[in-house]
């Protein structure tokens, strides 16, 4: 069975504070890992997977298999960011499911 | 990418009636899902809407109460049959583009009501 766990529903930061979300997975196999994001009023959309090793609107995230980890990470929150982010896992075989978190709120404040 | 349209995007319901929500995608796509997302929850896979046969469900979801169509490849309905309070949900359309693609794109959901 494949798991997603985000232990936190919210989290409330300053403007150019640091942001770190949390996300922990449960998968026998080689997963892919995710993060979507949700801004008011619009589709939820990806905003970046493990694979591609890429920042995203300054945000990045680390694969940890030892750790089954893949925290979002960005040095310096600005208010756009405020948003509902989903962690997601795909498995390994073509035709595997995407399985998501509960999602945690980001609110940046002034 | 793939631009979806949901419809309806909300709609209030007596309970004992049926919903049929539709998506629609601007290009062909090989996977189309639907998800459900039940307040203060994670989005739970219905099933995989298959072009031409059955769709597949996940465990707890059945064809009577969701029966779902896919007569092409960029067009299918939910049905959300017999309603109960308990339905009262977001529902989702999401597609994958290709066997190997990693990126799911979704719609922009419909939220049902069920009074």
């Amino acid at each position: 069975a494949q798991r997603v766990t985000q232990p936190e529903k919210l989290l409330s930061v300053f403007k150019g504070a640091p942001v770190e979300l949390k996300c922990n997975y449960s998968y026998s196999g080689s997963p892919e890992l995710f993060w979507y994001v949700q801004y008011s009023r619009q589709r939820l959309q990806l905003l970046l997977r493990h694979i591609s090793r890429e920042s995203i609107k300054g945000f990045t995230a680390d694969l940890n298999k030892g750790e089954t980890s893949f925290h979002l990470k960005k040095p310096f929150a600005q208010e756009e960011d405020s948003a509902m982010y989903y962690c997601a896992l795909r498995g390994s075989g073509a035709n595997s499911k995407l399985t998501f978190g509960k999602g945690i709120t980001l609110s940046v404040r002034p | 990418s793939a631009v979806i349209s949901q419809k309806p995007s909300r709609d209030i319901c007596q309970r004992g009636t049926s919903l049929t929500i539709q998506c629609q995608v601007d290009s062909q796509v090989t996977m189309m899902f639907w998800y459900r997302q039940q307040p203060g929850q994670s989005l739970t896979l219905i099933a995989t809407a298959n072009q031409g046969s059955e769709a597949t469900y996940e465990s707890g979801f059945v064809i009577d109460k969701f029966p779902i169509s896919r007569p092409n490849l960029t067009f299918s309905t939910l049905t959300v049959s017999n309603m109960s309070p308990e339905d009262s949900s977001i529902y989702l359309c999401s597609v994958r583009n290709g066997i190997r693609s990693t990126e799911a794109f979704f719609g922009q959901g419909t939220r049902l009501t069920v009074v």
